[in-house]
């Protein structure tokens, strides 16, 4: 069975320019998250949809959007590219809100800004 | 705000040693606290517990949970060079919100 998977593997923009950044999820799988890891921190969270709804947001500025598609997979949207943005971007998958499920992650999408 | 702090930040021990990884938290409305091993990208799942004073156990690593005092270790027994990694802690609150600490790297030298 596939793992997350998210595409592309790196992503190189200039400041100002717009991003896009695709997760599909496990099979069966309804929560997909969206972190963000720059260079020596720890995952900050962007995102969380489920059932194609946005179920909550991190601190981060409106720029950073998405959406899940009805076949639960989902796009990260970053526009007015800024250097900061540099990073990890990665995308988790769960069976569904229950809290106790754990989270599978896949192996991101480097996105430089230059 | 959540506040989840993972200690040392970094640590380089020999195969063979025993480390212990600390993680303390601040989170309203706790739930869980889940341990990830993150060695590339992708972090992958260690270890979830709900309740204080349960060992979980995997191989040589291990993981306690206090809730009263708010904190949680992860333990290496007879480590290895591929236990080289980044240990994430996230505790989750009842929203099902996870707040990851920074990690700690870990590097064993053979």
């Amino acid at each position: 069975e596939a793992g997350v998977t998210q595409s592309p593997t790196h992503l190189i923009k200039t400041r100002g320019q717009q991003a896009t950044l695709r997760c599909s999820p496990i099979s069966g799988h309804t929560s997909v998250y969206w972190y963000q890891q720059a260079l020596g921190l720890g995952l900050q969270f962007l995102l969380w949809y489920d059932e194609g709804e946005e179920r909550n947001r991190g601190n981060f500025p409106p720029r950073f959007s998405g959406r899940q598609f009805p076949n639960y997979s989902s796009e990260l949207n970053v526009n007015a590219l800024e250097l900061e943005d540099s990073a990890l971007y990665l995308c988790a998958s769960s069976l569904d809100t229950g809290l106790d499920e754990k989270l599978f992650f896949g192996s991101g999408t480097q996105l430089s800004v230059l | 705000e959540d506040k989840v702090v993972q200690s040392p930040l970094s640590l380089v021990v020999h195969e063979g040693d025993t480390v212990t990884l600390n993680c303390s938290y601040e989170v309203t409305n706790f739930r869980s606290l889940l341990w990830y091993k993150q060695e590339k990208k992708a972090p992958t799942f260690l270890f979830m517990l709900t309740s204080s004073g349960i060992e979980k156990k995997s191989g040589r690593l291990s993981s306690i949970l206090d809730k009263k005092e708010l904190f949680s270790i992860l333990n290496i027994t007879a480590t290895q060079t591929g236990d080289s990694a980044i240990y994430l802690c996230a505790p989750r609150d009842a929203g099902n919100m996870l707040t990851f600490g920074g990690g700690t790297r870990l590097m064993v030298k053979p």
